[in-house]
């Protein structure tokens, strides 16, 4: 079983300083795990995922996330926030190869303040 | 540009009325998964497909909803009869073999009344 914990409903930075969303996850199996972002009114879209390969993993819009298994962790960072990344942050976790479902955590809110 | 496509986009709907969302998944993938959003849930997960057969509807209250995979290019999720607590945005994604990630659609904003 999966199951993904993000710390922190709400988020907020200033423009231009460090974003850090935390994301830790259970998995009984070998995890693949995701970052979505979700803008308003829309669905989601797909920023960067790890599938067993580099554990730093760099995705778009500058956003990237290091797996450390040794503490079932994935966080999200960005070195440098834009206003333009105001949206909410979901962590996912499925079962690595063709096995699981994609289970979600609750999502952390993103604000970005001028 | 291949993507979910979702239909309708909004819906609203009488308490007791038959709600049916339709889901295009994208050409090619094999796994389809149907999610509500709501403020207090979040997302959840309903049920999800693969190869068109059901894996796992533990997430879906069974005496009202029910999904399908007509064929390949379909996936519907029903409601009957809807209720005010189903009022959610209903997601469709789609992924390829492998499970390396979901595509999303734009989501079905479903008002009871």
């Amino acid at each position: 079983a999966q199951s993904v914990t993000q710390l922190g409903s709400h988020v907020s930075v200033s423009e231009g300083a460090l974003v850090l969303l935390r994301c830790n996850y259970s998995s009984s199996v070998p995890p693949y795990l995701f970052w979505y972002v979700q803008y308003p009114n829309q669905g989601l879209q797909l920023l960067l995922k790890y599938t067993s390969a580099a554990t730093l993993v760099k995705g778009i819009n500058g956003f990237e996330a290091e797996f450390k298994k040794s503490e079932t962790s994935f966080h999200l960072t960005k070195p440098s926030a834009h206003m333009s990344d105001a949206a909410e942050y979901f962590c996912a976790v499925s079962g690595s190869g063709n096995t699981g479902k994609l289970i979600f955590g609750q999502g952390t809110t993103l604000q970005v303040k001028p | 540009d291949a993507r979910v496509t979702q239909t309708p986009r909004h819906k609203v709907t009488e308490m007791g009325q038959e709600v049916t969302m339709r889901c295009q998944p994208i050409l090619g993938h094999n796994t389809v998964f149907w999610y509500r959003q709501t403020m207090m849930q979040g997302l959840e997960l309903l049920a999800y497909f693969r190869n068109r057969a059901p894996l796992d509807d533990s997430g879906m209250p069974k005496d009202r909803f029910s999904a399908e995979m007509p064929d390949a290019t379909l996936a519907t999720l029903k409601i009957q009869p809807s209720e005010p607590r189903d009022s959610a945005v209903y997601f469709c994604a789609s992924g390829p073999r492998g499970n390396t990630e979901a595509f999303f659609g734009q989501g079905t904003r479903l008002t009871v009344v």
